[in-house]
């Protein structure tokens, strides 16, 4: 059971370069989040989804957009890197019985 | 909009000391609790689930209460070792659609 996978683990981006971070879970979950964490701090709220199709802003939605096809994959766009945007990525999804993380990517925008 | 907020920011104990770490949100209506556990530059890992009818969890020498009326949730360690040091995370499940909001974290630090 491999949980929520999220890829790439790690990435340097140029600023004004474009990627995509993707996220997958087999939990058959419906909500599903994306959080950045800078250095010492906590994790930010950046977009969430309850389900195929639905989508919503966080705390930090500015440079980023979502996407939610299926159940299962949740990609977070990043258009036009800064420098701002690098910090540490995580995926997370949930159930009534808590919350299961990815491991993160770590994206360097230089 | 929900706030939460931890405190201690950062803890530093000797060994064998029992400790209590404080979560507090800011609007009661909650769905759940998570906490979790942070080891530097890794992920997140769940330690207690408290569901909003439950007043407390407990697992081996860790013990999360809450108390929704009062918006604060407490992480007891018993006992603590140096293999506790890590930053340890409160989240509430909040809003009509689930939102997952995040402390700044406890970090700590339990020496020998």
């Amino acid at each position: 059971n491999a949980g929520v996978t999220q890829t790439p683990k790690f990435r340097i981006l140029k600023i004004g370069q474009s990627m995509t971070l993707q996220c997958t879970q087999d939990m058959n979950h419906n909500y599903m989040y994306w959080y950045r964490q800078d250095p010492g701090m906590g994790l930010k709220l950046i977009y969430y989804s309850v389900g195929a199709g639905i989508t919503d802003k966080g705390e930090v939605p500015n440079g980023y957009n979502v996407s939610r096809s299926t159940t299962e994959d949740f990609p977070l766009r990043l258009e036009l890197a800064a420098p701002s945007q690098t910090s540490v990525y995580f995926c997370a999804s949930s159930s009534t019985g808590g919350a299961f993380f990815g491991q993160g990517t770590r994206l360097t925008v230089v | 909009k929900q706030e939460v907020t931890q405190i201690p920011a950062a803890l530093s104990v000797p060994e064998g000391e029992n400790l209590v770490l404080n979560c507090s949100f800011t609007d009661s209506a909650i769905y759940n609790l998570q906490w979790f556990r942070q080891d530097p530059g890794k992920g997140l890992t769940s330690l207690l689930l408290i569901q909003s009818s439950q007043r407390e969890q407990t697992s081996g020498r860790l013990n999360a209460s809450l108390d929704k009326s009062s918006g604060r949730s407490t992480l007891y360690i018993a006992a603590s070792q140096p293999g506790d040091s890590a930053t340890y995370l409160c989240a509430v499940f909040s809003g009509g659609y689930n939102k997952l909001i995040f402390g700044a974290g406890t970090r700590l630090a339990v020496h020998p």
